[in-house]
């Protein structure tokens, strides 16, 4: 069965920097976009991130964009997302999604890991 | 940041029947596909519907959706208590995509 699994949250001060990872199983993850999404405490969700499958187009939303990177390694079955100059507004669980080509909803999510950005 | 607006909650009895509107414009819901997410509580979001109207094979039809214009509407039937959660309306514009406000089920 299709597995996401996350990685790589914790507590990190403001400006420091933190790098998430999504385990991905059950699937070719090859053939799919991958998102980051994120949801503050008590808060709606918030895209953060896309890649396309073979990571030719990546788009952010103005919120996050120059401090995080997305990248993958479909030879790894791995999603990264890297966070720079981190934010107390950054708080968050961050969960990746897979999205199938072509279409334009995630079928299937993480379970999250909670990035805590604090002095 | 939320482009997409919903009502904050709705609630109903255990079988009445409750609708979520998820209100856009012609950039987004207008030109796009609408997805809907069932996020209970302490997990992760979920597929509900899919192309405005389209279930996954595991959800029951007691979930439907629809859209019009820049709008788009989930209805669920025969509300049941374990329906009460956090429910998100989906779209994209531009290669971005957004989320809706979220709206909160009670079941009463």
């Amino acid at each position: 069965q299709v597995q996401l699994v996350e990685s790589g949250g914790g507590v990190v001060q403001p400006g420091r920097s933190l790098t998430l990872s999504c385990a991905a199983s059950g699937f070719i993850f090859g053939h799919y976009a991958m998102h980051w999404v994120r949801q503050a405490p008590g808060k709606g969700l918030e895209w953060v991130a896309v890649i396309a499958y073979d990571g030719s187009n990546i788009y952010y939303p103005d919120s996050v964009k120059g401090r995080f990177t997305i990248s993958r390694a479909n030879f790894r079955n791995t999603l990264y997302l890297q966070m720079n100059s981190l934010r107390p507004e950054d708080t968050a669980v961050y969960y990746c999604a897979r999205e199938e080509y072509g279409e334009y909803y995630f079928d299937n999510w993480g379970q999250g890991t909670l990035v805590t950005v604090s002095s | 940041q939320s482009v997409l607006t919903q009502p904050p909650s709705v609630s109903a009895a255990p079988g009445q029947e409750v609708t979520i509107s998820c209100s856009g414009t012609s950039s987004n819901i207008g030109n796009n596909y609408v997805s809907w997410y069932q996020q209970l509580p302490g997990t992760a979001p979920k597929l509900l519907i899919y192309d405005n109207e389209k279930r996954p094979s595991e959800i029951p039809d007691r979930f439907s959706g629809s859209k019009s214009g820049t709008s788009a509407t989930l209805g669920i039937t025969g509300l049941q208590t374990g329906d009460e959660a956090d429910y998100y309306c989906g779209t994209w514009h531009g290669g971005r995509r957004v989320f809706g406000t979220g709206t909160k089920v009670t079941v009463l």
